[in-house]
């Protein structure tokens, strides 16, 4: 079965500054997806960014964008310019052949610091 | 545009009691899904459903039911409330199958068994 890994479970930035969030995951599949989502304090889950496994340009969002590195099993946000809207739990997720079944890794408590 | 939209938000249960979380969307998506999010943990899927009258388990299902009468509402009904069940419970749904689909979810119930 598909793991996705998150091994910090707390960063911390100061505002304007640029950190990186980390996810690894394991599969065997060759075609599938990866997706960030938020969750400030509402709790409301939000798509922040999404990379398809077989593009190998980096997604970019605006002042969000993944490194994506395929056979590393790698994908990290990066977030530039970090504002205090950005302080949330960060997830990273993985959806392949199973469709149905979107895989999460544990989460990372970010903290944007005036 | 309301989205995902999940009642109660909060809900206290003694150990044996019974109660249905309710969930709707109004955006005309065939897939729906709960979830469940405990403390340091990711999301994990309890059961999803592809249409109106077709449901199926997910990866903890146990202790749980779900019914899809209609498109838009996918009830999650717990029987004999436990208190491995306190937990944040997520509603979800998609457009279609397709893996880059981004899920939609509610605001969470937060569900404490005592």
């Amino acid at each position: 079965a598909q793991t996705v890994t998150q091994s910090q479970p707390e960063m911390s930035v100061q505002e304007a500054e640029t950190v990186t969030l980390s996810c690894t995951y394991d599969t065997s599949e060759s075609d599938y997806y990866l997706f960030w989502y938020k969750q400030p304090p509402s709790r409301q889950m939000i798509l922040v960014i999404r990379q398809e496994a077989y593009k190998q340009q980096n997604a970019t969002e605006n002042r969000f964008s993944v490194n994506f590195q395929k056979a590393a099993k790698s994908f990290s946000l990066k977030i530039s310019d970090s504002q205090l809207g950005d302080a949330a739990m960060y997830f990273c997720a993985y959806r392949g052949y199973n469709n149905n079944d979107m895989r999460f890794g544990a989460g990372t408590r970010l903290t944007v610091k005036p | 545009n309301a989205g995902v939209t999940q009642t109660p938000k909060f809900r206290i249960l003694k150990i044996g009691q019974s109660m249905t979380l309710q969930c709707t969307q109004d955006m005309n998506h065939n897939y729906m899904y709960w979830y469940r999010q405990d403390p340091g943990m990711g999301l994990k899927l309890i059961y999803y459903s592809v249409g109106a009258g077709i449901t199926d388990k997910g990866e903890v299902p146990n202790g749980y039911n779900v019914s899809r009468s209609t498109t838009e509402d996918f009830p999650l009904r717990l029987e004999l409330a436990a208190p491995s069940q306190t937990s944040v419970y997520f509603c979800a749904s998609t457009l279609g199958q397709a893996k880059n689909t981004e899920a939609f979810f509610g605001q969470g119930t937060r569900l404490t068994v005592v």
